[in-house]
């Protein structure tokens, strides 16, 4: 299973737009990259997948080069309510045994 | 559907008593998984049933941990000797056939408190 390496915490203000990077070096040729978002008592929230090059949708991006060794997750404009933790996560074809690390402690301030 | 529902959300209990949990996951998900939460981790992977056949456990379920999807459909999460170490968040997650790798919904959890 592809261990993922993350930021422990960022901060950032209201209306900034914040990436995170997550390393990936041992993923694998058939895995996908998801990102989840956790908040304080609640179950992760799928945010994005992908699986090469460029995803976007209403919520983030997802940036993934060629080599697919890291991934960076955009989010534009925070505003408070994204503080949470976020998780990085590489997939295992069929076996979705996902494996989440730590995560990364985004704090918005105001 | 209302997405994955997790009972209780919240459990307290001695030491060395047995509890059960529930989920009821996505209705067309046959992909059905469990894992626990400490505070300031990620979640734990415990367990994942396709259908109600269980395919793969973790290490961290030990001999007193048993789950079940007997129909599946709802699936129960029982610990039996509770430690205080089982003190955690327990989610249950599912997927159906047509998710890519890693796409799981989440319920809210069981917050279990052993005393």
């Amino acid at each position: 299973l592809a261990k993922t390496t993350q930021p422990i915490s960022m901060d950032s203000y209201e209306g900034q737009e914040v990436n995170i990077t997550c390393s990936h070096n041992n993923i694998a040729t058939n895995d996908y990259i998801t990102w989840y978002q956790q908040f304080p008592s609640q179950g992760p929230r799928f945010i994005i997948q992908g699986y090469k090059t460029k995803v976007t949708n209403e919520v983030a991006s997802l940036f993934i080069p060629a080599d697919r060794k890291s991934s960076t997750l955009s989010l534009p404009r925070v505003s408070l309510s994204d503080t949470a933790v976020y998780y990085c996560l590489v997939g295992v074809t069929g076996g979705f045994k996902t494996i989440f690390g730590a995560g990364t402690r985004l704090f918005v301030k105001a | 559907d209302t997405g994955v529902s997790q009972n209780p959300r919240h459990k307290i209990t001695k030491r060395g008593q047995n509890v059960t949990f529930r989920c009821d996951p996505i209705s067309e998900h046959n992909r059905l998984y469990w894992y626990r939460q400490t505070l300031g981790q990620g979640p734990e992977f415990l367990t994942y049933f396709q259908n109600e056949a269980q395919l793969e456990k973790s290490r961290l379920l030990s001999d007193r941990f048993s789950a079940e999807r007997p129909k599946g459909s709802f699936s129960t999460l029982e610990i039996q000797r509770t430690e205080q170490g089982d003190s955690a968040m327990y989610l249950c997650a599912s997927s159906g056939l047509g998710s890519k790798n890693t796409e799981a919904f989440f319920g809210q959890g069981t917050r279990l408190t052993v005393v």
